[in-house]
């Protein structure tokens, strides 16, 4: 079975400063995609950057990257450079293939910027 | 492009009544997921569609239903209404592999009273 874990509820991070949100994901999908995305308070799910299983470099997106690590099946975000508006939920997701298509969410991080 | 749009955005309705909420996707995309998105349960997976079929379904009661229109458009239709139903209720689209992207709209916030 699929699953994504996300084992912070909660991260506190510096202004300026640099922070890495958690993701673990488990399929035996051979081909499969890895997202993650931002739920500001307003609720809206905002995509942030995607990695594939067969992508060789870790995604970046501006300030986001993903760290990606295949044989430990963990993917990262490290966001760079925090500023307030970072302040959000953080989702980590994956959608497997084998016909399925579903995605699959973990739980969560809840990221603060202090100033 | 246009992103995905919902609509209502909020909603408030009583124990018993039934409601519809619509998605509009972006343009291209076949594929409509919805999700429930509740404090307690976190993000759940109701269902998706695709070119309109129901592709996926989640663990929702028969009172959970959906459908999909030809020009990809997708209601979602809760019926008999209770206390717990009361949550954001996120619609995504997607194009059809497996790996795309999908992209979410803003959400109705429904409250049940």
């Amino acid at each position: 079975a699929q699953k994504i874990t996300q084992t912070q509820p909660g991260m506190f991070v510096q202004e300026k400063e640099a922070v890495t949100l958690d993701c673990t994901y488990d399929t035996s999908d051979p081909s499969y995609g890895l997202f993650w995305y931002k739920q500001p308070s307003s609720g809206e799910m905002i995509f942030l950057i995607y990695q594939g299983s067969y992508d060789q470099q870790n995604a970046t997106e501006g300030r986001y990257s993903l760290n990606f690590q295949k044989a430990r099946k963990s993917a990262n975000l490290v966001i760079s450079a925090s500023q307030l508006g970072d302040s959000a939920m953080y989702f980590c997701a994956m959608r497997g293939g084998s016909g399925t298509y579903k995605y699959i969410f973990g739980t969560g991080t809840r990221l603060k910027v202090l100033a | 492009k246009a992103g995905v749009t919902q609509t209502p955005r909020y909603l408030i309705k009583t124990r018993g009544q039934q409601v519809t909420l619509s998605c509009s996707p972006i343009s291209g995309h076949r594929s409509v997921s919805w999700y429930q998105q509740t404090p307690g349960q976190g993000l759940q997976f109701l269902f998706e569609y695709f070119s309109e079929t129901q592709r996926n379904k989640g663990n929702f009661p028969g009172r959970f239903s959906g459908r999909q229109f030809s020009n990809s458009r997708s209601e979602m239709n809760v019926s008999t209404l209770e206390l717990g139903d009361s949550a954001l209720y996120l619609c995504a689209s997607s194009q059809d592999r497996a790996t795309d992207t999908q992209y979410f709209g803003p959400g109705t916030r429904l409250t049940v009273l």
